[in-house]
């Protein structure tokens, strides 16, 4: 099946700096990457996610970026503000419909 | 369109005991998934449900079972409870299609065994 590793489990930044979270994907069949956002206490919420067609997507502050290739994609985060404090979790959907595999999560910190 | 949801939010059961959550997906979705997060394993899929099959299962014991009705609402049952199932139970649907595998999320039932 498809392994997920995700980096760095922990990231604190000032606020208005930018935030990089990555993580990379063994299925080579894996074509949809989606990013959740879950708060403390929270549902995971979906915040963007791109198709393997796609080498980069944006909405407003956040990007994600996919290299094939390399098997790896990632979430960049710009201006942060303290209420993109979160966890947050990428995830990939291979030939297994219905199933997200899912990073081990990267806790973001944004300090006013 | 309303969201997903989960009922109960919270339970607490005793060790051996079985326990039934519920998910109704959001409306015209068909694909309902289960996932169980912990702080130490993340979140680990269960199964998947679409159109009343289970159509994926992940590695957890039979213990853990589901169903789904004809409405697409679900349910999972975990009989003979033990300490280690004390987790956030999350559902989420989808309509399992192309471009449709947005997964959206339920708030979670919170289950804890003791």
């Amino acid at each position: 099946g498809e392994n997920v590793e995700q980096h760095p489990s922990t990231l604190s930044v000032q606020e208005g700096d930018s935030a990089v979270i990555k993580c990379t994907y063994s299925d080579s069949a894996s074509n949809y990457f989606p990013w959740y956002k879950q708060e403390l206490g929270k549902r995971p919420q979906l915040i963007i996610d791109i198709r393997s067609n796609v080498g980069e997507k944006k909405d407003q502050r956040i990007a994600v970026t996919l290299n094939k290739t390399a098997k790896h994609f990632s979430l960049h985060i710009t201006e942060t503000q303290p209420e993109d404090s979160a966890v947050y979790f990428c995830a990939a959907v291979g030939s297994t419909l219905g199933r997200l595999y899912f990073g081990r999560g990267t806790q973001l910190t944004v300090w006013p | 369109k309303a969201g997903v949801t989960q009922t109960p939010r919270y339970l607490i059961k005793t060790r051996g005991q079985q326990v039934t959550l519920s998910c109704s997906p959001i409306s015209g979705h068909r694909s309902v998934s289960w996932y169980q997060q912990t702080p130490g394993q993340g979140l680990q899929f269960l199964f998947e449900y679409f159109s009343e099959t289970q159509r994926n299962k992940g590695n957890f014991p039979g213990r853990f079972s589901g169903r789904q009705f004809s409405n697409s609402r679900s349910e999972m049952n975990v009989s003979t409870l033990e300490l280690g199932d004390s987790a956030l139970y999350l559902c989420a649907s989808s309509t399992r299609g192309p471009p449709g595998y947005e997964q959206y999320f339920g708030p979670g039932t919170r289950l804890t065994v003791t």
